[in-house]
């Protein structure tokens, strides 16, 4: 079944910098990668995804990359602020959607 | 639109006891999951289903089992209740990627069920 490995576990970045979460994936017919955000006490909510057939899309300071070769895929958050502190989760959709165990990013002031 | 309703939001269990958690949603998504979450750690899919009368297991199914025989609703039931299984539970839904046409494969989460086993 499909694995999806995600690093690093906790990031500390300091405010106004970029911070970057990268994922693995092991089943190549996994066609649809979402990232998803957590706040505490809420259930995740969708901040990109990308499809198969896509390498790279934006989202004003969010961009997902994906090179299906090498079967991983990265967030990118640049220009972080304060509001950007949470967990963020990759995963990857064929019909089970697969979660990475997560990335708790700190922005520091 | 009410999206996706978990019912309860918190319970205490014993050990042995059995209770369902209820899922529903109205945006007429054909898949819909389980997924729990322990502390501090990702979410780990339990089962799910990509149309009314079909289930599959997903990475951690024991000690649990689903039914789906309606499109909205998707309970999921734990029998003889064990430590291990607390954890917070979500429910969600989506489309097929693809179906119906141009609509996002985007995964909707419900408020999630704080359930303690003790």
């Amino acid at each position: 079944g499909e694995n999806v490995e995600q690093h690093p576990s906790t990031l500390s970045v300091q405010e106004g910098d970029s911070a970057v979460i990268k994922c693995t994936y092991s089943d190549s017919a996994s066609n649809y990668f979402p990232w998803y955000k957590q706040e505490l006490g809420k259930g995740p909510q969708l901040i990109i995804d990308i499809r198969s057939n896509v390498g790279e899309k934006k989202d004003q300071r969010i961009a997902v990359t994906l090179n299906k070769t090498a079967k991983h895929f990265s967030l990118h958050i640049t220009e972080t602020q304060p509001e950007d502190s949470a967990v963020y989760f990759c995963a990857a959709r064929d019909d089970k959607i697969i979660f990475g165990k997560g990335t708790r990013l700190h922005i520091l002031p | 639109n009410a999206g996706v309703t978990q019912t309860p939001k918190f319970r205490i269990l014993k050990i042995g006891q059995s209770m369902t958690l209820q899922c529903t949603q109205d945006m007429n998504h054909n898949y819909m999951y389980w997924y729990r979450q322990d502390p501090g750690m990702g979410l780990k899919l339990i089962y799910y289903s990509v149309g009314a009368g079909i289930t599959d297991k997903g990475e951690v199914p024991n000690g649990y089992n689903v039914s789906r025989s309606t499109t909205e609703d998707f309970p999921l039931r734990l029998e003889l209740a064990a430590p291990s299984q607390t954890s917070v539970y979500f429910c969600a839904s989506s489309y097929s990627i693809g179906r119906p046409h141009g609509a996002k494969a985007e995964l909707f989460f419900g408020s999630g069920t704080q359930l303690s086993v003790l």
